[in-house]
């Protein structure tokens, strides 16, 4: 089975150019978690959707930030303007039926900003 | 919010000897979760608990969710250099829209 698919695996860009990381979670899954992984803050949950419905955004940082699910199959997390302090890796989880149920992981987007 | 304490950050061992983590939470948990990542790749779950008491074993792996509810153990028996990697604790409360990681702990296995 295939498992959760991020993209790109990195990205290096320059300060204020607009980001976008891509999602495709396991197939059948209702739930769809955005995490940003840094060494000062560990693992934080940005977001998360239930049926392509977002349903808790408080933490995401600030404004800059926007997520998206068209469909079940696929998800955008977007920073626009990005900034260096954005430099972390970005994991996409999936689960089949809720926040406290065993969620399956990308292999995460390594960003920097520069 | 509620704040998951997971320690030690780090432990050096031998191959063959036993690894014991835990994690600490001043609230009650109602599902604890045991995910190692190893470099480059996301986090994959090991053992998922949800009674308070629950003891769970995964091959050399076991993991146990406190009878107060607040905290959690993971233990590796025989450790093996493929052992190496961050473990993490996870827990949420039921009807609480929130999924809390600890820090990790980085385990190196000497071989």
């Amino acid at each position: 089975d295939a498992g959760v698919i991020q993209s790109p695996r990195h990205e290096v860009t320059e300060m204020g150019q607009e980001v976008t990381l891509r999602c495709k979670p396991i197939s059948g899954h209702d739930y769809l978690f955005w995490y940003r992984q840094t060494m000062m803050r560990g693992l934080e949950l940005l977001i998360y959707f239930n049926n392509n419905v977002p349903i808790d955004d408080s933490g995401m940082p600030e404004d800059r930030f926007s997520a998206k699910m068209p469909n079940a199959s696929f998800s955008t997390l977007k920073i626009q303007p990005s900034e260096p302090r954005d430099s972390a890796v970005y994991f996409c989880a999936s689960s089949r039926t809720g926040l406290n149920q065993p969620q399956h992981f990308g292999d995460g987007t390594r960003l920097s900003i520069l | 919010g509620q704040q998951l304490n997971q320690s030690p950050q780090s432990m050096f061992i031998q191959e063959g000897e036993d690894v014991s983590m835990n994690c600490t939470s001043s609230s009650i948990f109602n599902t604890w979760l045991w995910y190692k990542q190893d470099p480059g790749e996301g986090p994959v779950l090991l053992i998922a608990l949800y009674k308070a008491g629950e003891l769970t074993s995964n091959g050399r792996l076991t993991a146990q969710f406190g009878i107060t509810r607040k905290d959690s153990f993971l233990n590796i028996s025989a450790s093996i250099p493929s052992d190496v990697g961050i473990y993490f604790c996870a827990g949420s409360r039921y009807n609480n829209n929130d999924m809390r990681f600890g820090a990790g702990t980085r385990l190196t296995v000497k071989p």
